[in-house]
């Protein structure tokens, strides 16, 4: 069970648009449509953004988006925002009913 | 609201077993429908998936861990396990224990507890 991969930094400027990949296996997100993504500040728990690829928990704001397309799911921020700077973490159900996270990806707003 | 709380040894030495404990509150670990899961964060690194259990008992690993984990729940107690056998530096982390759905949607955490391996 290999973690997914996800790059390592990603920034962009106050109002614009990033997207932050996950690539996986079959064995994982090309199988499931199970994947969350988590949000970490810095001495922090991780904070869930997406579940289930698409959906967005109750009090997330809708400036965050997911989708999935074969082994790679994609976070999207619009409008980016001061405050989205932080480490983000995708994670995927995976076979034997397990689960692998993916390496993190560290976002700066400049 | 559920909470969750870590406790247990923040200094384990090398080849022994690190036993860490979470107690929940807030939320009866025998009403169901939840896994309670155990997460690490390597220091100014990634997080790695080590495991969960059902409140009926039943268990699943990280596969690279399963000869040295084991989660066991204590209903009675409102509390859920972890025991890591023979540890090694590379173990050294902050340990989280977590809510889970099921399908890798956490939806609470706890705070965390540093773990350090070392003599």
């Amino acid at each position: 069970q290999s973690a997914l991969t996800q790059p390592a930094s990603v920034s962009g400027s106050p109002g614009q648009s990033i997207t932050i990949s996950c690539t996986g296996t079959s064995s994982d997100i090309g199988s499931y449509n199970y994947v969350s993504w988590y949000q970490q500040h810095p001495g922090k728990a991780p904070k869930l953004m997406i579940y289930d690829v698409t959906n967005r928990p109750s009090g997330v704001s809708n400036r965050f988006s997911g989708s999935k397309s074969g082994n790679t799911a994609s976070l999207t921020i619009s409008g980016l925002q001061a405050e989205d700077e932080a480490d983000y973490y995708c994670s995927s159900h995976a076979s034997s009913s397990t689960q692998v996270f993916g390496g993190g990806t560290k976002l700066t707003v400049l | 609201q559920v909470q969750l709380q870590e406790s247990g040894p923040g200094l384990v030495k090398p080849s022994q077993t690190l036993s860490l404990t979470c107690t929940v509150s807030g939320g009866s670990i025998s009403s169901g429908g939840y896994y309670w899961s155990w997460v690490r964060q390597f220091p100014e690194s990634g997080l790695e998936w080590i495991g969960y259990i059902y409140y009926s008992g039943s268990t699943y690993y990280n596969p690279s861990l399963k000869s040295r984990v084991t989660i066991s729940v204590d209903t009675s107690k409102n509390q859920f396990s972890l025991k890591l056998s023979s540890v090694t530096a590379a173990d050294t982390a902050v340990y989280y224990c977590a809510r889970d759905l099921g399908y890798s949607e956490i939806d609470y955490w706890g705070q965390g507890i540093l773990v350090t391996v070392s003599s």
